[in-house]
């Protein structure tokens, strides 16, 4: 159980334009999503937490308008990365969390696979 | 401020011999702990975890980690290591959802590379 996908798991597109990622709880409701971004060779940084039916919480130095985060059910989250640019080439990973967990505690993340973004 | 400090960026050690990956915490109450493993070009995957009670956690793939709270510590540990063990461990701290969003933070991550 707790599986998460995504998809694509990796796309290359031309500088200028926009893609779209999705990061889908196969087996389960996630309340909470998280979007990470991950260089080669470094940790993941954290870049928007986001809550199903709300506005996702972005990280200090994350341009809400470059990367729009999108939960509007339980089971998916999309990322969309406008007008991408070169710099903005990485690896994506999206996590979920359990619906109706404990919310005094931390609940545990569930990982997708990645997507790998390259733009040109 | 929280932090998770992994010292060794990249360790190597031969087939068969045991393993420590090390991690130091920085935080104010009781922890919530996290050992993933990550394949090269692959999301990650959960290795074990500490919430409370034995201080002493089993994982998956023979991992066992320590909790020592006087220590800020909570090393990874494998008594023999196989070739498949080769690949990027993080250690993090989980913190709780009703004040802190329920983030992870990471450590910096350990290469981990194992000699025939």
């Amino acid at each position: 159980g707790a599986v998460v996908s995504q998809h694509p798991s990796w796309v290359i597109c031309k500088s200028g334009t926009s893609v779209k990622i999705e990061c889908r709880s196969l087996d389960f409701q996630a309340t909470t999503m998280f979007w990470y971004r991950q260089f080669p060779k470094q940790s993941l940084m954290l870049m928007a937490t986001s809550n199903e039916g709300s506005k996702a919480t972005y990280e200090q130095g994350v341009e809400k308008d470059k990367f729009l985060i999108n939960h509007a059910s339980l089971t998916l989250s999309t990322l969309t990365v406008t007008s991408a640019h070169p710099e903005d080439s990485s690896f994506y990973i999206c996590s979920a969390s359990l619906a109706g967990g404990p919310t005094l505690v931390h609940n545990e993340q569930f990982f997708g696979p990645g997507t790998r973004l390259t733009v040109l | 401020a929280q932090s998770v400090t992994q010292p060794d960026i990249h360790i190597t050690v031969s087939e068969g011999a045991s393993l420590e990956l090390r991690c130091n915490y920085s935080y104010g109450a009781t922890p919530y702990l996290f050992w993933y493993v990550q394949s090269p070009g692959q999301g990650l995957q959960l290795l074990l975890k500490y919430f409370s009670g034995d201080t002493l956690v089993q994982g998956i793939k023979g991992f066992e980690a320590e909790f020592k709270r006087s220590q800020s510590s909570f090393n990874l540990r494998k008594p023999s290591v196989h070739w498949s063990d080769a690949a990027e461990y993080f250690c993090a701290v989980g913190l709780p959802a009703y004040n802190q969003g329920g983030k992870l933070i990471f450590g910096q991550g350990t290469e981990l590379s194992v000699k025939p």
